[in-house]
């Protein structure tokens, strides 16, 4: 089992361009959620996703765009790229929504935006 | 208001000796899971242990463990026998009931000292 992974690990951006970080996860979790990490503090959800085809905003939505078409894979697309989402991008997933289930996350990709 | 608090940024430990990381939370659910999760400075997040608050008994596992206070809402992060290895930043989380999301804290950076 590969677990959770995400590319690229390293991505450097110009204002105003597009990108799309992969995720994908082989343990058959329904539940998968990206967030980022902003330098020296904790994670912030940007979206997540309960399964196929059904995916909602978190704390931080704004700049990006998710879909979810297979339980394997959730892309997160960020359109007209700024230097506020210079971060570091984690994909996580987890088997069940009761609380006692953990989330496993990807390595991360590191992004910046200049 | 903040969920997570850590109010510790960070904390300094001599090798081999025992350290506590602090970690309150606020929450009206009565169904909900506490996690500590450990991050190196390669980045990756590591899950360390799980605590549920139905749970009497102090989560363990192997030298971590944690020191849960229903009553004061505290879920307090316990290394025994520091070793080097454990300079990383460590950051407390929460999912309340079945909800969608972990809830992270800021974080407290950890250094063992030789």
């Amino acid at each position: 089992n590969a677990g959770v992974t995400q590319t690229p690990k390293f991505r450097i951006l110009k204002i105003g361009q597009s990108m799309t970080l992969q995720c994908t996860q082989d343990m058959n979790h329904n539940y998968m959620y990206w967030y980022r990490q902003d330098p020296g503090m904790g994670l912030k959800l940007i979206y997540y996703s309960v399964g196929a085809g059904i995916t909602d905003k978190g704390e931080v939505p704004n700049g990006y765009n998710v879909s979810r078409s297979t339980t394997e894979d959730f892309p997160l697309r960020l359109e007209l790229a700024a230097p506020s989402q210079t971060s570091v991008y984690f994909c996580a997933s987890s088997y069940s929504r009761d609380p006692s289930y953990e989330q496993y996350f990807g390595p991360g990709t590191r992004l910046t935006v200049t | 208001a903040q969920k997570i608090t850590q109010t510790q940024p960070g904390m300094f430990v001599q090798e081999k000796e025992a350290v506590t990381l602090d970690c309150t939370y606020d929450t009206s659910d009565q169904s909900y899971g506490l996690f500590w999760y450990k991050q190196p400075s390669s980045g990756e997040m590591i899950f360390l242990i799980y605590q549920g608050s139905y749970d009497e008994q102090n989560a363990t596992e192997g030298r971590y463990s944690l020191n849960f206070q229903k009553a004061r809402k505290s879920a307090n992060l316990v290394i025994s026998a520091s070793q080097l290895g454990d300079s990383a930043m460590y950051f407390c989380a929460m999912r309340e009931g079945y909800g969608q999301n972990f809830v992270f804290g800021p974080g407290t950076r950890l250094s063992v000292l030789p």
